[in-house]
């Protein structure tokens, strides 16, 4: 299993990004997907699941209704997209492959991708 | 929605066993994953569904789950054990996957 996240970087507040995860070595479509976030120097926060299907997805109350989570099961890709971004947003960001629904435990996770929302 | 504790920090001496509890209103009644994150790394999954390791996860490390507290021991404690440790579970009454705060496990 290989978890490849990408697209993090500088962002300014009340703007946007889309965080990337490549999948590999798995049958991609068959598990859930879980974003899971930690601040510099803070403990894990779970940001957002998605089933194996893309049918049902789940959000942090802290980013509900600007962050949205998908998944391309043909490029075995699951992103998420950001916007109105803020301070508090600034995170390494993991994506993570759960063991099974999205009510599993993450048994594989990427090594993250950094970003910063900072004027 | 629903909160998990756990002790800032535990210490224990090599060769020792540490114990570290994760606290949360009927814990009992849901499954709990437990993950170790050392400096600079992802976390790993070390046990799920309150007491089962994945492979890979020596014995060392074991689950349990009861009322208001589930307890994460790993035994025989090395200095490779010493990281930061996440308790998790799904909370179907908000849909939520929340972790507690981490503990960090110091080998003296």
């Amino acid at each position: 299993v290989q978890l490849l996240a990408s697209g993090g970087g500088l962002v300014q507040p009340g703007g946007s990004l889309r965080l990337s995860c490549a999948a590999s070595g798995f049958t991609f479509s068959n598990f859930a997907m879980n974003w899971v976030r930690q601040a510099p120097g803070k403990g894990l926060e779970w940001v957002s699941v998605i089933s194996g299907s893309g049918g049902s997805t789940f959000y942090a109350d802290s980013v509900r209704g600007r962050f949205t989570i998908y998944r391309d099961n043909s490029k075995d890709t699951l992103y998420l997209q950001m916007s109105s971004l803020r301070a508090e947003d600034t995170a390494l960001y993991y994506c993570a492959k759960l063991r099974a629904g999205y009510t599993y435990a993450s048994d594989h996770w990427g090594q993250g991708t950094l970003v910063t929302v900072s004027s | 929605s629903y909160v998990l504790t756990q002790p800032p920090s535990v210490s224990v001496a090599p060769g020792q066993t540490a114990r570290i509890t994760c606290g949360g209103n009927n814990i009992g009644s849901k499954s709990v994953r437990w993950y170790q994150q050392k400096p600079g790394q992802a976390p790993v999954l070390v046990v799920y569904d309150d007491s089962d390791r994945p492979s890979g996860i020596p014995e060392r490390f074991s689950g349990s789950n009861s009322g208001n507290t589930a307890t994460l021991t790993i035994s025989r404690v090395e200095a490779g054990d010493e990281a930061d440790y996440y308790c998790q579970v799904w909370d179907t009454g908000s849909d939520h996957h929340v972790f507690g705060p981490g503990t960090r496990v110091t080998a003296l």
